[in-house]
């Protein structure tokens, strides 16, 4: 167990839908990322948040927002989801400085 | 903007050592990162270099030329369970704040 919480483990949505991903960091890290991973991009960053503000944004589509709440849990919103949005999404969080620690991650299958 | 470029795939044998490079194009480089992923499974921390010259690991080595824009980590005596995808992250500095940028990872496949 990293420290870092994703759930839920596995989703199944059709397109066009939205869905909410939950990430709770290690007990005392600020920063909170995102990162999304499909089968020929590797991880690409997306959002990252820092004690509740957006710090820095990587390729990350209109259709997707995220935000990161006052008990330091975060969410990433993703919206009219299409088939290509189908991967793994990574949450990782890490202290003011140093290493990230990932979480296990979110399947996203878009049917 | 940053450009991480490491080979695809590598292969070797049990008990032997494999070196997988990577380079880098970033500006505002705050420091390289080493990850192992196993195939659907999150990222793993593997080694940090800021400064140049070699870190030492146990097994696994990293090594960081910041002029040349270089690293590489170094595999030894290398067990079936390190077959894995290795991935080469720069960590990146702007006005903004920082980000951990990956390079597509090696996929290394170890074999008896």
């Amino acid at each position: 167990d990293s420290g870092v919480t994703q759930t839920p483990k596995h989703l199944i949505t059709a397109t066009g839908q939205r869905v909410t991903l939950r990430c709770s960091p290690r007990s005392g890290d600020l920063s909170v990322y995102w990162y999304q991973q499909s089968l020929d991009q590797g991880l690409q960053f997306l959002i990252q948040y820092y004690n509740g503000e957006e710090r820095a944004k990587g390729n990350i589509l209109e259709r997707f927002s995220a935000q990161q709440f006052p008990d330091l849990h975060s969410e990433l919103n993703l919206s009219s989801l299409e088939l290509g949005d189908s991967a793994l999404y990574f949450c990782a969080s890490s202290p003011s400085t140093g290493g990230y620690t990932f979480g296990s991650g979110t399947r996203l299958t878009v049917v | 903007g940053q450009n991480i470029d490491q080979p695809t795939e590598m292969t070797a044998t049990e008990g032997a050592i494999v070196q997988i490079n990577c380079t880098y194009q970033t500006s505002g480089f705050n420091g390289l990162f080493w990850y192992q992923q196993h195939a659907g499974e999150a990222p793993t921390f593997l080694s940090y270099n800021v400064l140049d010259g070699l870190e030492e690991k146990g097994r696994f080595s990293s090594f960081l030329s910041r002029s040349k824009g270089y690293s590489y980590l170094l595999l030894k005596e290398l067990q079936m369970k390190d077959s894995a995808s290795y991935l080469c992250a720069v960590l990146e500095a702007n006005q903004a704040g920082t980000a951990l940028i990956f390079g597509k990872g090696t996929t290394l496949s170890v074999s008896s």
